[in-house]
């Protein structure tokens, strides 16, 4: 069964203090790896689109990252400003986009 | 700005009342997709069109009725609901890329907060 596993699940950091989210999928014949991402009572914002093993995209302080197994999101030097739900999506065919549970993301001033 | 339009933001309705979702999106996408979201849960995919064609039911209740009238428009119609059907309704558009061996990107909307007393 297609299956993403996001972790971890909820994530505090410092102003400043760089992390990585991991997204672990299980999904046969992988047609795409999005991230989003969720701020309370809104919908998801697309972030990013990964396609292939190797590939990497960027924008501002996050840079995402896509192996056969798995997808980092990383986040440089972060602000209170991106604190949110971090989703990503595994594409499986036939309009299903499996998505994992989120990560949490609190960073403090 | 999201490009995807959902109306209204909130609506609280008694489970007896007959109320609608709207969502327009103007991006020329011709899948749209109707998603229920639950507090800490990721979205849970219910209906999908697919040029203006129903693509998948996933066993949703007959409560809820969905109608696409033209490529940029998708409705979900509401009739007596439960309580537990309260959560955010998110609609979504992707653009068609099989052609090209992949998808695209969902774009979702802001949502629409439903309330079920």
């Amino acid at each position: 069964e297609d299956q993403v596993t996001q972790s971890p699940e909820a994530l505090r950091l410092q102003e400043g203090e760089s992390s990585s989210l991991n997204c672990s999928y299980t999904v046969s014949g992988l047609r795409g790896l999005f991230w989003y991402r969720q701020d309370p009572g809104k919908g998801p914002e697309f972030l990013f689109t990964l396609y292939s093993a190797g590939e990497e995209k960027e924008k501002e302080r996050l840079k995402a990252t896509l192996t056969k197994k798995e997808s980092f999101l990383h986040i440089t030097a972060p602000k209170p400003e991106d604190s949110a739900t971090y989703l990503c999506a595994g594409y499986s065919g036939t309009y299903k986009y499996i998505f994992g549970t989120g990560t949490r993301l609190k960073v403090l001033a | 700005d999201t490009e995807v339009t959902q109306t209204p933001k909130h609506l609280v309705m008694g489970m007896t009342n007959k109320k609608s979702l709207k969502c327009e999106q103007h991006m020329g996408h011709r899948a749209m997709y109707w998603y229920k979201q639950k507090a800490k849960k990721p979205p849970e995919l219910m209906f999908v069109y697919s040029y203006e064609k129903l693509s998948i039911n996933e066993s949703v209740p007959s409560r809820f009725s969905p109608e696409c009238p033209n490529s940029s428009l998708l409705n979900l119609h509401l009739h007596a609901l439960q309580p537990e059907d309260s959560a955010l309704y998110l609609c979504a558009s992707s653009q068609d890329l099989r052609g090209q061996g992949r998808t695209g990107e969902l774009f979702f909307g802001e949502g629409s907060r439903l309330t079920v007393l």
